[in-house]
């Protein structure tokens, strides 16, 4: 049970921002929202993470609802090597990551 | 800094084969490590993770089977290999148990089973 729920895919021009979301409504209070994405033929690989605030880094801006029950990633600037499955992810103390079937993007040229 | 290395990157192997597939990790000490399969077109799935040489938790019942003979050294085995079997293996390490967990991916070994 991955407890969160995403888009089975998304399009995406290049050079646009996309916005990617997750809906996570039986989150906990101390749950943390992790996102990995995975590019073809290659192991996943960590983008960002939050639990309350929204969070900025070299790749990603993670927005998370005020209630916490949804959260969404942003990419400023799609470009063709973002082409990957991302997966949401839920994270409590004690549990090990779950990766559902996440969301395929696809970028168009 | 911190790289996993897997091996070997493809492999195809008959049916009731043996398989050892092997995972190092550099620039870290005393890691977390996992094992993960990928089917074609399928999620991840939790094989077995170890927080130390010599323990291992497995997730999934199933012919396989995990070691870790050196603090920075995880090893899937199989005696006899099943159709099944075939999938995309990845290895991953952390640091860190718990929320805020990060886990870092190797490069994987697709293997084929026929």
């Amino acid at each position: 049970d991955a407890k969160t729920t995403q888009p089975n895919s998304m399009e995406s021009n290049e050079e646009e921002p996309v916005h990617l979301p997750c809906n996570h409504s039986t989150i906990s209070g101390t749950d943390y929202i992790h996102w990995y994405r995975q590019l073809p033929s290659q192991g996943p690989e960590y983008v960002i993470h939050g639990l309350t605030s929204n969070v900025n880094n070299r790749m990603a801006s993670l927005a998370i609802a005020e209630d916490r029950k949804s959260s969404t990633l942003i990419l400023h600037r799609a470009t063709l090597r973002d082409a990957a499955v991302y997966y949401c992810i839920l994270r409590g103390r004690d549990d090990k990551i779950i990766f559902g079937k996440g969301t395929r993007l696809h970028i168009l040229p | 800094s911190q790289t996993i290395h897997q091996w070997p990157a493809t492999l195809v192997q008959p049916v009731g084969s043996p398989l050892s597939l092997e995972c190092t990790v550099e620039g870290t000490s005393n890691p977390n490590l996992y094992w993960y399969r990928q089917a074609a077109g399928r999620g991840l799935q939790l094989l077995f993770y170890s927080v130390g040489i010599g323990q291992i938790s497995s997730e999934v019942p199933q012919n396989l089977s995990a070691s870790r003979p050196q603090d920075r050294q995880f090893i899937l085995s199989s005696k006899k290999l099943l159709l099944s079997d075939s999938g995309f293996y990845l290895c991953a390490w952390s640091v860190h148990f718990g929320a805020q967990e990060t886990q870092y991916f190797g490069p994987g070994t697709r293997l084929l089973v026929l």
